[in-house]
This record gives C-alpha cells, structure tokens and sequence, in this order.
C-alpha cells in the first residue's frame, strides 16, 4: 500500500518562510507531486519531482530525497492568500496519485 | 478552453436514490479521473479512463457506483441506493499522456439526508 505523511496544520506571519514536509513510502516511485487547495475550491498543480533536488519556481520550491522518501514544499515571502491546504501525492502501482490528507495552512498578519 | 467543468456544483438527495453526475474534461485531455473528497482528507482516487477505457478502479467503488466515458470526452459517475457516507465532494480531473499535471474541475458536492 501507499502510506504518506504531513502535517496536520501550520501557521506562518505573512513575509516569512515556510516549509511543508512530506514523507512517502512506495514500492516503486514515479515521482512526487505538490497540490495547492483552497477552501471550497478544487486542487491546482504546484509540482513535480521526479529527481533528487531543489526546484524553484517563484515564491515556491519542493525538494526531494528519493532515498529518504521525503519532501519539503518551501514558500517564501508568505502572503495571506497563500493560506490553503497543501496536498503531497505519489503515484502506486496502477493508481495515478495517491494524496496525502493535506497540511492546512494559516498565514496571519 | 475554460477548463475542467462539473456538473450539477450541488446536489442534495435522500437515502436511497439513484444520483448522476457529468464532468466534462479538457477538449485535448484524453485521460479522465474521478476522485472523493471529504472533510480534512486528501481527494481519494476512484476511477480513470484513458479515452473510453476504464483502466483502474479503486476497492472504494462498490458495485453501487459506476463510471462511462462513451465518447472518450465527457463522463458520468452514477451512484445508485445513496446513503449517507456517501455524502462528499466528488472531484474529476484531467490530462494528457502526461499525466502527472491533472487539472481539477470544481467538483460536485453530494449532500444525502
């Protein structure tokens, strides 16, 4: 089966930085995938890892260790619209993605 | 293109009705996947097609749930003799062979009283 693991919650000031971790296991690993969620809302694509890394795309990076079975999502120079849920998700087997339950995160003031 | 497009957005039926729901995916899209989705939880895979093929189906589909995708465009999603678990937002998603970039539509959220 598919097991993956985050954080329930967090809370970050708007300006700052975050890190969202995400740890995974799987028999076979196709990469590794960041959704974004707002409440009441569908996901959006963030990210994908395929290789062992940091990729940066604006304000956000995610990162990936294949033989740690882990992920960070970084968010840089937090913004209140940046509160949502963020979703990490893998592929198994013949399942296109298996989600985690999400990190819900609170940016305040 | 306007995106991923679901219908009915809400729908609010008693137990033991029959309810369908329609998804309509990106024109170029030729993978289609359905997913459930409740409160505090990620989305749940269900189901995919590749064109008109159903590849995949999740041990949560019981044999109260079905999916079509005649046409390999549009698809439904049917759950027959509801009950109250199965209230949940029901979300359907696409994308090409490349399939690690799904893009969602908006969902359909199930109220059964």
């Amino acid at each position: 089966g598919q097991n993956i693991d985050q954080p329930t919650e967090m809370t970050a000031t708007e300006g700052a930085i975050v890190q969202i971790n995400c740890t995974y296991q799987t028999s076979g690993f196709n990469g590794l995938f960041w959704y974004q969620q707002h409440a009441g809302e569908a996901p959006t694509f963030l990210s994908y890892n395929v290789l062992d890394g940091l990729e940066e795309k604006g304000r956000f990076s995610s990162f990936l260790s294949r033989s740690k079975g882990y992920s960070y999502l970084l968010l840089k120079e937090l913004q209140m619209k940046d509160s949502a849920s963020y979703l990490c998700a893998v592929p198994s087997g013949n399942t296109p993605l298996v989600f985690g339950k999400g990190t819900r995160l609170s940016v305040i003031a | 293109d306007t995106g991923v497009s679901q219908d009915p957005r809400h729908k609010i039926t008693k137990r033991g009705q029959n309810v369908t729901f329609r998804c309509d995916p990106i024109s170029e899209h030729n993978r289609l996947y359905w997913y459930r989705q409740t409160l505090g939880q990620g989305p749940e895979f269900l189901t995919y097609f590749q064109n008109e093929a159903q590849l995949e189906k999740s041990r949560l589909l019981s044999d109260r749930f079905s999916a079509e995708r005649p046409k390999g465009s549009f698809s439904t999603l049917e759950i027959q003799r509801t009950e109250q678990g199965d209230s949940a937002m029901y979300l359907c998603a696409s994308s090409d062979d490349r399939y690690y970039e799904q893009y969602f539509g908006p969902g359909t959220r199930l109220t059964v009283t």
